[in-house]
């Protein structure tokens, strides 16, 4: 199974400011053929379920603020959000589907703020 | 609104069993693969299972192969996951989420808002 890791852990971040959250994955999840990367982020608010917030690495979701955006590719990925809001507030959790079933989640980072 | 409801979720000793039950409303339900994904205490989200939109197929994670068994009743726009011989380490949030398109995508764009299986003596 492919592993996810998540870094930081836990960050904190002045409203306004820039928070980025890195992936890295245990292996590639890019496919070649297709130059595709099986890639999702997701947002979990206290007391509520995840929420997709973007999938292929870089498409939002609809509905999703574009201040989050990600990037990277093959092993290395990172969730933006930009002008970080209080509403921000969550665990953020990436996701491979590149060798599913399974598909596996990181650790998860926790976005505070400063 | 598109929506999922999730229960059956309850306090349960090791070894017992346990059928979780997801409502689904809103959307095609029958034109979706379904899938089941936890949220262990102090960890992180763990994927459980998953059945294709006709019940054909179905996937489950090592960690509950030969113990849970997913299934999908399209005529009540119903989900399940029957969870057999449960252990300690079984106790979690468990959510039920709608693949994102048609076929199987693995990302998941509703969530139910879960339910709680405690195994414990």
């Amino acid at each position: 199974d492919i592993v996810m890791t998540q870094s930081p852990d836990s960050l904190a971040v002045s409203l306004g400011e820039r928070a980025t959250i890195n992936c890295k994955s245990s292996q590639s999840v890019t496919d070649s053929s297709n130059n595709r990367n099986y890639l999702a982020w997701y947002q979990q608010k206290p007391g509520q379920p995840p929420k997709l917030l973007i999938y292929w690495a870089s498409t939002r979701q609809s509905g999703v603020p574009d201040r989050f955006s990600g990037s990277g590719s093959l092993t290395d990925f990172t969730l933006t959000i930009n002008g970080l809001q209080a509403e921000d507030v969550a665990v953020y959790y990436c996701q491979q589907y590149y060798s599913a079933p399974p598909t596996t989640f990181g650790g998860g980072t926790k976005v505070e703020i400063k | 609104e598109v929506q999922l409801v999730e229960s059956g979720g309850v306090v349960v000793q090791p070894g017992g069993s346990l059928r979780l039950s997801c409502a689904a409303s809103g959307f095609p339900f029958d034109d979706y693969t379904m899938h089941w994904v936890r949220h262990l205490p102090g960890k992180g989200l763990e994927w459980v299972s998953l059945i294709t939109w006709d019940g054909a197929t179905t996937y489950y994670a090592d960690s509950v192969k030969g113990r849970f068994t997913i299934s999908r009743d399209n005529s009540n726009n119903s989900l399940y996951l029957q969870m057999n011989s449960l252990r300690t380490e079984d106790t979690a949030f468990y959510y039920c989420a709608k693949d994102f398109d048609t076929g199987t995508n693995y990302y998941l764009d509703v969530w139910g808002r879960g339910t709680t299986v405690t195994v414990s003596s």
